[in-house]
């Protein structure tokens, strides 16, 4: 079975200060880890994911996120927040031995960034 | 560029009314898949589809029909409203992948569901 973490429902940061969403994850196999964002009234929008290689996962708007095999955890950063960066985070995961498509996601943690 | 469109946007239905929710892509996806949200429960898989003529149930099932007639429609049927089904419905697609593929999966802008 695959399960994701999201031990915060809401984190406050001040604008233009940096940001962590936070993300553990269980798998059997190696992951496969995905950021998605919801904007009020909106569907997801794919951020970013990690496949394999580099720890560091660069994606849009300016986040990133860093695959950490050790500490089974997947944080989303942003090194300076912007007010419009409130919105609801979900963090995913699917087991890369299995196929299909099937995402697990964590509950969600909402970003209140604050001028 | 459509993606995923889903509709209605809103719906306000009875207890004990059926319903529809459409839900439908341009990308060829052979993957569709209907989840729901709720607070505090992210995303949770009601049914999916490996392609057309072949569903199955995920994780919530229970008061949900599907069909996939065609690769692009993927409706889903709620057969007699319940309020434990008041939620946001998300349609999702993606290229089917094996073991050791990946690809990213696509959502529509959601249907929210009320029901009284």
């Amino acid at each position: 079975a695959q399960s994701v973490a999201q031990p915060e429902d809401q984190v406050n940061v001040a604008e233009g200060n940096p940001l962590t969403v936070k993300c553990t994850y269980s798998v059997s196999g190696n992951p496969y880890l995905f950021w998605y964002v919801q904007y009020p009234n909106r569907g997801l929008q794919f951020l970013l994911k990690y496949i394999t290689g580099d720890n560091l996962v660069k994606g849009s708007y300016g986040f990133e996120a860093e695959f950490n095999k050790s500490q089974t955890s997947f944080h989303l950063k942003k090194p300076s927040a912007l007010v419009s960066d409130s919105a609801l985070y979900f963090c995913a995961v699917r087991d890369q031995r299995i196929g299909g498509n099937m995402l697990t996601f964590g509950g969600g943690t909402r970003l209140m960034v604050k001028p | 560029n459509a993606g995923v469109t889903q509709t209605p946007k809103f719906q306000v239905l009875k207890t004990g009314q059926s319903m529809t929710l459409q839900c439908a892509q341009d990308m060829n996806h052979e993957y569709m898949s209907w989840y729901r949200q709720d607070p505090g429960m992210g995303l949770r898989l009601i049914h999916y589809s490996v392609g057309a003529g072949i569903t199955d149930q995920g994780e919530v099932p229970n008061g949900y029909n599907v069909s996939r007639s065609t690769t692009e429609d993927f409706p889903l049927r709620l057969l007699s409203a319940a309020p434990s089904q008041t939620s946001v419905y998300f349609c999702a697609s993606s290229r089917l992948t094996g073991i050791g593929g990946e690809n990213t999966i696509y959502f529509g802008e959601g249907s929210w569901l009320t029901v009284v």
